[in-house]
């Protein structure tokens, strides 16, 4: 049983769409993260948000917009995706940003 | 850039066999994690090594540091079917930072009855 639940845990679009991920913690944590999974490559950092402030954007293109309104809740905007974005979309909190992670179940992304 | 490479990528073995994993670098991490993902759920921290030859046991699994902290090892003890899943290594490169965690390429493993 995890303290981070994602909706939806599944997503298909088309690459016109917008759509919204969302993440909450229940874990009182400060610190937010997404990361992106794909097949045959390890888990690439994304966002990290810390206190609700943006601290890290690892080079992730702008269709992918994040939104941490507070320390609880965690979103990604998607819009005009490609393709090659389709992966599983995780996020996790962890306190104080430390290295203790708890991740959620992640949202399965397909853009078609 | 720090990379893990983790091997081997891909594992299927019967239940009651013994295996180990590798996680290696050419770079020092400060401390290295392993974590377990099942299928449609996100990775769990199964144990976090910080000291150059640590050694840390849980139940039948054996984490290893290694001596210059550089590469890991994970041994599973007669395996059972839920073991089953992807073993992901994490380095951590300063210390209380999680942004600075690296990832492994994962092994994959499969235990049948």
């Amino acid at each position: 049983e995890t303290g981070v639940t994602q909706t939806p845990r599944h997503l298909v679009m088309g690459m016109t769409n917008k759509k919204s991920l969302k993440c909450e913690q229940h874990l009182g944590h400060n610190a937010m993260y997404w990361y992106k999974q794909s097949a045959k490559k390890p888990l690439e950092l994304m966002f990290v948000y810390n206190f609700k402030e943006q601290t890290e954007n690892n080079s992730v293109p702008s269709r992918f917009s994040p939104e941490c309104p507070n320390s609880s809740h965690l979103f990604l905007h998607l819009h005009t995706l490609q393709p090659e974005d389709s992966a599983l979309y995780l996020c996790a909190s962890s306190q104080d940003a430390g290295e203790t992670q708890y991740f959620g179940p992640g949202t399965r992304l397909l853009v078609l | 850039t720090q990379l893990l490479e983790q091997s081997p990528q891909f594992l299927s073995i019967q239940e009651g066999e013994n295996l180990t994993v590798y996680c290696n670098s050419s770079s020092v991490f400060s401390s290295l994690q392993w974590y377990r993902q099942e299928p449609g759920e996100g990775p769990v921290l199964l144990v976090t090594v910080v000291t150059g030859g640590e050694v840390k046991k849980l139940k039948r699994l054996t984490f290893q540091f290694g001596d210059a902290r550089k590469d890991s090892s994970l041994h599973i003890t007669a395996a059972q079917t839920g073991d089953t899943g992807l073993y992901l290594c994490a380095g951590v490169v300063r210390p209380g930072t999680a942004s600075k965690l690296t990832f492994g390429t994962g092994t994959r493993l499969q235990v049948t009855l």
